[in-house]
């Protein structure tokens, strides 16, 4: 079967960094996404990797190892606004999204 | 700015009842999507369409069906609700390009009494 796993919940410090890390089963390989959900709203795209490696976009960067079926979502200099739902997401050989459950990041002062 | 855009927002409803939820966007996307979604659960693809008149069923049967006789509308019907489709409904278009971004609308709410 296909699966995403991704930690459940984390929580962090306000200006601090933080790693949410997500591993992948999936039929193919298409890409893979990060979105942000803040509670009760609608994902919100916030970057896809396709090669290995690094994109770093603002405060956030996210990284692909495609051999090792392995992804993680880097945030820097944490705000409060940063508390939400992160979701990993892989496009499989049909082209259709493989969601994970979502990790809640909880922000503290 | 994406502009998709889902009606009702919150639905309430008793069982046995027909309903339709609206989605449409003005991007001018072929691609449009359903997925439903439980509270800190993953989103689960329940239909989706590639352009006008093609329409399929995704991974999880919600005995739903869609229609997609215009490119911008793409509304989900419930034949008869139970309280078992009581969950979050979220419609998603994407515009086919290499990255394949999905923009979502809103959301329903939808709870079945």
């Amino acid at each position: 079967g296909q699966n995403i796993d991704q930690p459940t919940e984390m929580t962090a410090t306000e200006g601090a960094i933080v790693q949410i890390n997500c591993t992948y089963q999936t039929s193919g390989f298409n890409g893979l996404f990060w979105y942000q959900q803040h509670a009760g709203e609608a994902p919100t795209f916030l970057s896809y990797n396709v090669l290995d490696g690094l994109e770093e976009k603002g405060r956030f960067s996210s990284f692909l190892s495609r051999s090792k079926g392995y992804s993680y979502l880097l945030l820097k200099e944490l705000q409060m606004k940063d508390s939400a739902s992160y979701l990993c997401a892989v496009m499989d050989s049909n082209y259709q999204l493989i969601w994970g459950a979502g990790t809640k990041l909880i922000i503290k002062p | 700015e994406a502009d998709i855009y889902q009606t009702p927002r919150y639905l309430v409803i008793g069982t046995g009842k027909k309903i339709t939820l609206e989605c449409s966007q003005t991007m001018g996307h072929d691609k449009m999507y359903w997925y439903q979604q439980d509270p800190g659960m993953e989103l689960h693809l329940i239909h989706y369409s590639y352009g006008v008149n093609s329409t399929e069923k995704g991974d999880l049967s919600s005995e739903s069906t869609v229609s997609r006789i215009r490119t911008e509308h793409f509304p989900l019907t419930l034949e008869s609700a139970r309280p078992s489709h009581t969950s979050q409904y979220l419609c998603a278009s994407s515009d086919g390009t290499e990255i394949n971004e999905q923009f979502f609308g809103p959301g329903t709410r939808l709870t079945v009494l």
